[in-house]
């Protein structure tokens, strides 16, 4: 149990553009979910906290307006990379969790690589 | 907030021999550690994670410790195999926000045969 997915896999897309990913957790309810970037040979940097149906809370110096983050369901958040520029080009981590079980595991997607030319 | 630092940044052992990867916090209101191994290009995988009230706990060739008063925790691999090959992180999360999690720097381990 506890599966998270992530749409898409891999996505290639013009500077300028916006383009969305999404989070869902298969076989639970996610009343937390988290959004990391992860740049090649560093660390999972967190981005924002998303929980169902109240605003996401953003880490200090991730721009809000630029990476919109939607938490509509208990299975579903998804991330919005608004006008794209090459230096948004990452690798995008989605996690979930379920606290409210005593549960302190993080089930982490399987990642999205996005490509920004 | 928390701050979790990582040492060594990158480790070469040869297969057989053991691994040890140390993570210190600042926040001693963290609960709970666990540890990623992350292969290139996948997600992180959770290996093992200890919660504040135990010192140590173990699964088959991997332990970790845990130090409350020093805040410091550490990743013992044993006979250690080229499969070990891959990036560790650690983290720490006082179960507040959901569980968020803060993460090391991270850990390049390479097993040479």
């Amino acid at each position: 149990g506890a599966v998270v997915s992530q749409h898409p896999s891999w996505v290639i897309c013009k500077s300028g553009t916006s383009v969305k990913i999404e989070c869902r957790s298969l076989d639970f309810q996610a009343t937390t979910m988290f959004w990391y970037r992860q740049f090649p040979k560093q660390s999972l940097m967190l981005m924002a906290t998303s929980n169902e149906g109240s605003k996401a809370t953003y880490e200090q110096g991730v721009e809000k307006d630029k990476f919109l983050i939607n938490h509509a369901s208990l299975t579903l958040s998804t991330l919005t990379v608004t006008s794209a520029h090459p230096e948004d080009s990452s690798f995008y981590i989605c996690s979930a969790s379920r606290p409210g079980e005593g549960d302190y595991e993080q089930y982490f997607g399987p990642g999205t690589r996005l490509t920004v030319t | 907030g928390e701050n979790v630092e990582q040492h060594p940044s990158t480790l070469s052992v040869q297969e057989g021999d053991s691994a040890v990867i140390k993570c210190t916090y600042s926040d001693s209101a963290s609960n709970y550690f666990p540890w990623y191994k992350q292969e290139l290009g996948k997600r992180p995988q959770l290996i093992i994670d200890i919660r504040s009230n135990v010192g140590e706990k173990k699964d088959q060739r991997i332990a970790v410790t845990l130090n409350k008063t020093a805040k410091h925790f550490s990743l013992h691999i044993t006979e250690t195999q080229p499969e070990d090959s891959a990036v560790y992180f650690c983290a720490g999360s006082d179960g507040a926000a959901g569980n968020k999690l803060t993460f090391g720097g991270g850990t390049r381990v390479l097993v040479k045969p």
